[in-house]
């Protein structure tokens, strides 16, 4: 059973306009979350993360959010560039853990 | 070069054929991790290693064994390779902790298995 939920595998969004991915988690032991992007042929690449501690992180045009009580998180592209079409995923983790958790990934479209 | 590299970048085997997908990291990183990529599935942990000679299973080791006789060098052996093993494989590494540390990842392995 999936512990990390992306549930839309895609998106779709015009350039310059917000970007917003979702991503659920199931398990309240979870503390750390992380989000990593990646393009074809390549291996993902680490974009931002959030402790359980805080509910906002921001890193230029990425900002990701984190809603404890409803175990979600997002994360907000603006403005959103061609370049950032990839496939995102979200990822969970904790000191009781020893690995992540990933989700199966939503693949982003910026049109121009 | 420093970073991860992952080889061959593209195989394809039979069915019941062993195979051994190789994992080299630069940076003396004590994690090292084993993912498969499948539709659907996101990334799935198959083994993972916290120093050198200690290696512990993910959720999906079955059908796969690992070693780390030297910390840069992580790799993936399928002992006998099934259809369902066809896959695209990433290594990853990352430092001490493991838990909370970034993981950098390899280009990855596209295995087909015939």
């Amino acid at each position: 059973d999936q512990q990390v939920k992306q549930n839309s595998p895609s998106l779709s969004v015009q350039e310059g306009r917000i970007s917003i991915l979702n991503c659920d988690y199931t398990n309240s032991m979870f503390d750390y979350f992380l989000w990593y992007k990646k393009y074809p042929a390549e291996g993902p690449t680490f974009l931002i993360s959030i402790s359980s501690i805080k509910d906002k992180n921001e890193d230029g045009r990425f900002t990701v959010f984190l809603n404890k009580s409803a175990k979600h998180l997002s994360l907000h592209i603006v403005p959103s560039q061609p370049g950032d079409s990839a496939v995102y995923f979200c990822a969970a983790t904790g000191d009781n853990f020893n690995k992540f958790y990933f989700g199966s990934g939503t693949k982003l479209n910026v049109k121009p | 070069d420093a970073g991860i590299t992952q080889s061959p970048r593209y195989k394809i085997t039979e069915t019941g054929r062993q195979v051994t997908l190789m994992c080299h990291q630069t940076w003396s990183h004590s994690y090292m991790f084993w993912y498969r990529q499948d539709l659907g599935h996101g990334l799935r942990l198959i083994y993972y290693s916290a120093a050198a000679d200690i290696t512990d299973k993910g959720e999906v080791p079955d059908g796969y064994v690992v070693s780390r006789s030297k910390t840069e060098n992580f790799p993936l052996t399928l002992e006998s390779a099934t259809r369902s093993q066809t896959s695209v494989y990433f290594c990853a590494s990352s430092e001490d902790r493991g838990a909370t540390d970034t993981q950098y990842f390899g280009p990855g392995t596209r295995l087909t298995v015939l």
